[in-house]
C-alpha cells in the first residue's frame, strides 16, 4: 500500500515569494493533517481536514498561509508571501477517520533566503 | 491546550542494553499516546500506541507504560540495535489532535 506522498521534497525561496506544497494522502483516508515541524521540535498542527471540509484551522497563520483540499482527496499549503521564520518541515498526515491512528508523509524541507 | 514534555533530550545506549524515554502531559482529557520514530529527513513513523483504557502494551522489544492518576507515560527499548538509532516523540491528546513532545535523540553505540 502507498504511503502519504508529498512534493517537493526540498524547497529552497527567497523571501517574499510565494510557495505551495501538495499532498497526496493514503488511499480512502478522509482525514488529511498538515504540519509544521521547526528544526528540534516536535510538529505542530496547522490546519486538519476531514473530507474536503477544514474542521481545525486554529493554528494556521491565515494572513499568509491558505489551504485546499478539493474533493477530499489531495491538497494543498500555501504561503504568500513567504517570511524567514517559514523556514521548516511541513508533513501531511493521513487517516482512516477521526480517533485513528495517524500516517506521515516524507515532508516538505523550506528554506527562506 | 496540552503541554507534552519529555526526557531526555538525548540519550546514548550501548547496543544490546535497554533504552527508557519518559513523557508526561497536562490534560487530563487525552485518551491516546502515540509514540514516533524519526529517522533523518524522514517523517515520523508510529512505533507504537496506547490508548487510556490500557496501562501497558507491548510489541516486540517495544513497550509502552501508562500511568493516567500521574499524567506520564513511557517508551521502553529492549536489546537496543543500531538501526533504533533516531529521533523518538511521543504524544498524547484525543484521535482527533494530539500535541507532540520536543524529541529524544537516541543513539545506539556499536
Amino acid at each position: 500500500e502507498a504511503g502519504v506522498v508529498q512534493s517537493p521534497r526540498y524547497k529552497i525561496i527567497e523571501k517574499k515569494q510565494p510557495v505551495a506544497f501538495w499532498c497526496n494522502p493514503i488511499s480512502g483516508h478522509n482525514t488529511l493533517y498538515w504540519y509544521r515541524q521547526n528544526l528540534g521540535q516536535g510538529p505542530e498542527l496547522l490546519i486538519r481536514y476531514e473530507n474536503e471540509e477544514a474542521v481545525d484551522d486554529s493554528q494556521l497563520p491565515k494572513d499568509r498561509f491558505s489551504a485546499e483540499r478539493l474533493k477530499g482527496v489531495d491538497s494543498t499549503l500555501k504561503i504568500q508571501p513567504a517570511e524567514l521564520g517559514d523556514s521548516a518541515v511541513y508533513l501531511c498526515a493521513s487517516s482512516p477517520g477521526t480517533q485513528e491512528t495517524q500516517y506521515f508523509g516524507p515532508g516538505t524541507r523550506l528554506l527562506v533566503l | 491546550g496540552e503541554n507534552v514534555e519529555q526526557h531526555p533530550s538525548t540519550l546514548s545506549v550501548q547496543e544490546g542494553d535497554s533504552a527508557v524515554i519518559k513523557c508526561t502531559y497536562s490534560d487530563s482529557a487525552s485518551n491516546y499516546f502515540p509514540w514516533y520514530k524519526q529517522e533523518l529527513g524522514k517523517g515520523p513513523q508510529l512505533i507504537i500506541d496506547i490508548r487510556s483504557n490500557v496501562g501497558e502494551k507491548k510489541d516486540q522489544r517495544i513497550a509502552v507504560t501508562l500511568n493516567k492518576t500521574a499524567k506520564h507515560f513511557s517508551l521502553h527499548i529492549t536489546e537496543t540495535q543500531p538501526e533504533d538509532s533516531a529521533v523518538y516523540f511521543c504524544a498524547a491528546g484525543t484521535g482527533n489532535q494530539f500535541y507532540f513532545g520536543t524529541g529524544t535523540s537516541l543513539t545506539v553505540i556499536p
